[in-house]
C-alpha cells in the first residue's frame, strides 16, 4: 500500500525554527515534495527532493532520506504568515499521494 | 512557474442541478490533469485523473456518472457535478504538471449545495 505519515499540528512562536517530519511507504517513488495551504487556499509548492540531502530555499529546507522513507521540511525563522498547513508528497507521474498535513500554528 | 486557472471560485446551487467547473492550464500544455476535493481540516483527495483527448481515470469509490470529466483540449479539463446533493459541497482543486517534480494548482473552487 501507499501511506504518509506527519504530525497533525505543530505550535511554535515567531522567530523560532520548526521541522515538520514526514515518513512514507509508497510504490514508484520520484521523490518527495512540499506543499504549503493556508486556509481556503490552494496549495502552493515549497520544495522537493529528488535525491538523499539537504535543498535550501530561503528561510526553507527540505531534506530527504530514501534509505530511510523520510523527509522534513525546516522552517526558520518563523513569520505569522507561515501559519498553513504543510503537506508532503510522495506521489509518482504526476499523482500526488498526500500526507494528511501538518497544522503549523505560530504565535506572537 | 506555470499558472493554472479554475473557474469559478465559488459557487452555490440548488440540490438537483448540476455545476461545471473549469481548469485552465494558461502558459503550458497539459496533457494530464488532477481533480481533487477538500473536505474542511482535510488534506487533498484525489478523485480522477483527466487524460486529453481519452477518458478519465476515476479513483476507487468515485462515481464517473456523477463527476463527469472532459479534457478535450490541452488546456482545459472541466469536471462537471451532476445531480449536485448537499455532500458533494466542498472545496474542488485541479491540477496540472510539467514535470515530476512540482504540481501546479487552480484556485479551487467551493462548491456550497444548498
Amino acid at each position: 500500500g501507499q501511506s504518509l505519515e506527519q504530525p497533525s499540528e505543530v505550535t511554535a512562536v515567531e522567530g523560532a525554527i520548526v521541522q515538520i517530519n514526514c515518513t512514507y511507504q509508497t510504490s514508484g517513488f520520484y521523490g518527495l515534495s512540499w506543499y504549503q495551504q493556508h486556509d481556503g487556499g490552494a496549495p502552493t509548492f515549497l520544495s522537493y527532493n529528488a535525491l538523499d540531502g539537504l535543498e535550501e530555499t530561503g528561510r526553507f529546507s527540505s531534506f530527504l532520506s530514501r534509505s530511510d522513507s523520510y523527509g522534513y521540511l525546516l522552517l526558520q525563522e518563523l513569520q505569522m504568515k507561515d501559519s498553513a498547513s504543510y503537506f508532503c508528497d510522495a506521489g509518482n507521474n504526476r499523482k500526488l499521494i498526500w500526507g494528511l498535513g501538518t497544522s503549523l500554528a505560530v504565535n506572537p | 512557474g506555470a499558472v493554472v486557472s479554475q473557474h469559478p471560485s465559488w459557487v452555490i446551487c440548488k440540490s438537483g442541478t448540476s455545476v461545471k467547473i473549469e481548469c485552465r492550464s494558461l502558459d503550458f500544455q497539459a496533457t494530464t490533469m488532477f481533480w481533487y476535493r477538500q473536505f474542511p481540516k482535510q488534506s487533498l483527495m484525489l478523485m480522477a485523473t483527466s487524460n486529453e483527448g481519452s477518458k478519465a481515470t476515476y479513483e476507487q469509490g468515485v462515481e464517473k456518472d456523477k463527476f463527469l470529466i472532459n479534457h478535450a483540449s490541452l488546456t482545459l479539463s472541466t469536471l462537471t457535478v451532476t445531480s449536485a446533493h448537499p455532500e458533494d459541497s466542498s472545496f474542488y482543486i485541479c491540477s496540472a504538471g510539467q514535470a515530476n517534480t512540482e504540481a501546479f494548482f487552480g484556485q479551487g473552487t467551493r462548491l456550497t449545495v444548498v
